[in-house]
Formats: C-alpha cells, structure tokens, sequence
C-alpha cells in the first residue's frame, strides 16, 4: 500500500517556467512532509520540508504548499533552471517517535533550456 | 565532515550468491536507517538499527535478509541467495538522534543479480 502518492511521474518544462509537483497522503498522523531531490547516482539530498501548522514555506526559488483538510502539498520551483534536472521525492512521517520516512514514487523533471 | 560512505558503488551478483553492502554513518551519528529503491519506485523502509541493536525491521523481508550496526565498523547489510529480485539500489542514511526528519543519504549501492 503506497502511503504517499505522487504525480505526475515525469516533468518538462522549459526554462523560466514554474514546476509543480503534488503529494497526496492517507496517514493522519504524519506530521513532517519532506521533499527530496536525487540526481542520478547519487542519493536523495533533503531539500525543503514543512510541517502542517503553516500553509507554507518558501525557500529561495523553493516553495512547499500544504493543504491539511485535502492531505495534499506540493512542490513548486520557480525560474526553473536546467540544473533543477532531477528526480524529486516527496516524502511523509510522524516527527515523534517515528523511524522511517514514507516516499512517494518520484518525479524525474527535465528543464529544457 | 563526511558525510554517509556506502560500499561498493556497484555489485553484481549471480542468482544464489550472497550479497554485503556496507554503510558507514556520518561522525557521530549512531542511528543508521536502510531503503530499498526499485526501479520506478521510491524508496521504501527496511531496518532501523543503533549500535549493537536492531530497533525496528518491519519492512525488511523475513528471508534472506539480515543487518547489522556492530560497535566497531560500518553497518551491514546481508543479502543471502540473491535472486533477480533483489536487484535494486539499496540506499543507507544516519542521524545523530531517533527522528526519521534528521537522516542524511549515502550514494547508495546499485545491486544486480544475474
């Protein structure tokens, strides 16, 4: 049973352009909803995460929206640039005595110059 | 400061052989998690350990599979008579206390049984 679903499985978009990558949960005690991105040969690197008493939360060209009642969030990557080319992973868990993270499926972005 | 060091890189194994994949934590880390990536999926949970100690291995298979996080040296994990099915990467990440928003990634270690 995939706790995270994730969508959609891959992503162009041209440069300049605004990606987004959505999440949806089932598990209403998660609490910490990571995102991941993963460049081939490589291993996932942490790379914004928010938890769900704010809506949300902007890190540089980086932006996380999170919608509690519909158990959804979201990536959004403003100007996106050819280096953003990766796999991103969203990924969910209980922060409090927790032990694993649960990952959704990945999506493999390509930025197109 | 390293960071997690997982080896070797690339293994290729042959159907029935046995299978080590070794990860060493970050400097003071002593929690150390393992994920298996197929292909096409993301990573799924397999084994928590601290050192000497296995917390909680519920998503490790029941045969074959076994780990381990001793005092001394990298943590293990040990596939025993691989078959074309185990043939995933196999990533590790540490922490420095129990908390799963805390773990940082090794490079992981790409498996394939022939």
């Amino acid at each position: 049973q995939q706790q995270v679903k994730q969508s959609p499985q891959s992503l162009i978009v041209q440069k300049g352009g605004i990606s987004i990558i959505n999440c949806a949960y089932e598990n209403t005690a998660f609490d910490y909803f990571p995102w991941y991105q993963q460049f081939p040969g490589k291993g996932p690197a942490l790379l914004i995460a928010i938890r769900p008493d704010v809506s949300e939360k902007k890190e540089g060209r980086f932006t996380i929206s999170f919608n509690k009642s519909a158990k959804q969030f979201s990536l959004h990557i403003m100007d996106s640039q050819p280096g953003d080319s990766a796999t991103y992973f969203c990924a969910a868990t209980k922060e409090t005595g927790a032990n694993n993270l649960f990952f959704g499926t990945g999506t493999r972005l390509t930025v197109i110059p | 400061n390293a960071g997690v060091m997982q080896n070797p890189r690339h293994l290729v194994r042959r159907r029935g052989q046995e299978a080590r994949l070794r990860c060493s934590p970050m400097k003071g880390h002593s929690h150390v998690y393992w994920y298996r990536q197929l292909p096409e999926e993301g990573l799924k949970f397999m084994v928590y350990l601290q050192k000497e100690n296995i917390i909680d291995e519920s998503g490790m298979p029941k045969e074959r599979f076994s780990a381990e996080f001793p005092k001394e040296g990298p943590s293990i994990l040990r596939i025993q008579q691989v078959v074309r099915g185990d043939s995933a990467a196999y990533f590790c990440a540490s922490s420095p206390e129990t908390g799963a928003e805390t773990q940082y990634f090794g490079p992981g270690t790409r498996l394939l049984v022939l």
